[in-house]
């Protein structure tokens, strides 16, 4: 498998401002990470794919201005919520490709609150 | 597109066995997976079906018939801790492993 981590685990932000969330695999090396946003009681929604060294793929109906990646090194990639609203409050979590075909592995998750 | 579905939620008594079914529709069919997902935490992969045929592991088992678009899992000796939503997963080629999931099946394990 791989081992995924995500910080913070919580926040609570005002609208307007920004949040950075953190992906990071800690013991595989990453060419792809996926973003995912999950609102409560529904399933995962795929965001993006983010790709090291380049530019992140966005699923349609996601704004990619609102919704910066980096992906700057094998086991780091980042999403920044810009100008967060209300309607952004969600549960945001990563995946790494692993070791075995396909196979996702999920970071634990960052629950994001906008006031 | 794709489509997946599962049924919402489902109730079972603890020590018994339950199935969980997953139909899907999709075109470039490249593997099916099953996840766990406890409330408020990420999804644990438990599965992955690739061939028809069942795949056991455990307490677990995952049934995949390609040319029926369906798939199951199946949770035997059912414990307390299994309550939790189940996930459903499909991978095409040509998606760059990507994955599509189904709405989930909320299991509530009674005693």
């Amino acid at each position: 498998g791989a081992v995924v981590s995500q910080h913070p685990s919580r926040v609570i932000c005002k609208s307007g401002t920004s949040v950075k969330i953190e992906c990071r695999s800690l013991d595989f090396q990453a060419t792809t990470m996926f973003w995912y946003r999950q609102f409560p009681k529904q399933s995962l929604m795929l965001m993006a794919t983010s790709n090291e060294g380049s530019k992140a793929t966005y699923e349609q109906g996601v704004e990619k201005d609102k919704f910066l990646i980096n992906h700057a090194s094998l086991t780091l990639s980042t999403l920044t919520v810009t100008s967060a609203h209300p309607e952004d409050s969600s549960f945001y979590i990563c995946s790494v490709v692993g070791r075995g075909p396909d196979t996702q592995y999920f970071g634990p998750g960052t629950r994001l609150t906008v006031l | 597109g794709q489509n997946i579905d599962q049924p919402t939620e489902m109730t079972a008594t603890e020590g018994a066995i339950v199935q969980i079914n997953c139909t899907y529709q999709t075109s470039g069919f490249n593997g099916l997976f099953w996840y766990q997902q406890h409330a408020g935490e990420a999804p644990t992969f438990l599965s992955y079906n690739v061939l028809d045929g069942l795949e056991e592991k455990g307490r677990f088992s995952s049934f995949l018939s390609r040319s029926k678009g369906y798939s199951y899992l199946l949770l035997k000796e059912l414990q307390m801790k299994d309550s939790a939503s189940y996930l459903c997963a499909v991978s095409t080629t040509g998606g760059g492993n990507k994955l599509t999931f189904g709405t989930g099946t909320q299991l509530k394990v009674e005693l």
